[in-house]
């Protein structure tokens, strides 16, 4: 079956704009997470669903960052006025339940010019 | 997040060599799993483990959960160029639902 798509693959914004990035997971999974990989850095947990709520979301570096998933599907983060530190791979993962193995997307290359 | 020690940090071996990779924590993890991550791609998922003690293996791979449950590794046995790519553990917390990630070994594989 398909896997965690995510759209789109690369974005190239300039510093201030704001930027919505989306998630399709797997069909049928209730758990969606959204991780960042930044250069010479892990991967960092940002903020998961259950459903369409979000329990966690103390993983979000500032008050620019929010996400929302509708209709416990697609899932989209949203960047507000971007600086350059926001530059990165943003990941999203789902999982049949929590505490099951996370499928991961190809991720978004977030650009902040 | 929880930190994860993955070590060696880069390997630079001949096809045909084996390979391991170990990941420890100081925290006890209920999961851990392994995921390879090629250029421009996203982690993809080798390897799940969810008991201590548990060795599990897919294909060429073969992974265990320690019985402290505060490591794990991962071996690749007769490597061969494809295997290039970054490798890295995740550890699961009991009542978790975010992987903690360690940072990755880096494999290169010469013909």
């Amino acid at each position: 079956g398909a896997g965690v798509s995510q759209s789109p693959s690369n974005k190239v914004t300039e510093k201030g704009k704001d930027v919505e990035l989306r998630c399709d997971p797997i069909s049928g999974h209730t758990a969606l997470y959204w991780y960042r990989q930044s250069l010479g850095q892990g991967l960092e947990f940002l903020i998961y669903f259950q459903g369409n709520s979000a329990p966690d979301k103390s993983g979000l570096p500032s008050d620019r960052f929010s996400a929302e998933r509708t209709g416990g599907s697609v899932s989209t983060l949203t960047i507000q006025r971007t600086q350059q530190e926001d530059s990165a791979v943003y990941l999203c993962a789902s999982s049949s339940r929590t505490g099951n193995e996370q499928y991961f997307g190809p991720g978004t290359r977030l650009t902040v010019t | 997040g929880q930190q994860l020690n993955q070590s060696p940090q880069s390997m630079f071996i001949q096809e045909g060599e084996d390979v391991s990779m170990n990941c420890t924590s100081s925290s006890i993890f209920n999961t851990w799993l392994w995921y390879k991550q090629d250029p421009g791609e996203g982690p993809v998922l080798l390897i799940a483990l969810y008991k201590a003690g548990e060795l599990t293996s897919n294909g060429r791979l073969t992974a265990q959960f320690g019985i402290t449950r505060k490591d794990s590794f991962l071996n690749i046995s007769a490597s061969i160029p494809s295997d290039v790519g970054i490798y890295f553990c995740a550890g699961l917390l009991a009542s978790g639902y975010a992987l903690n990630f360690g940072k990755g070994t880096s494999l290169l594989v010469t013909p």
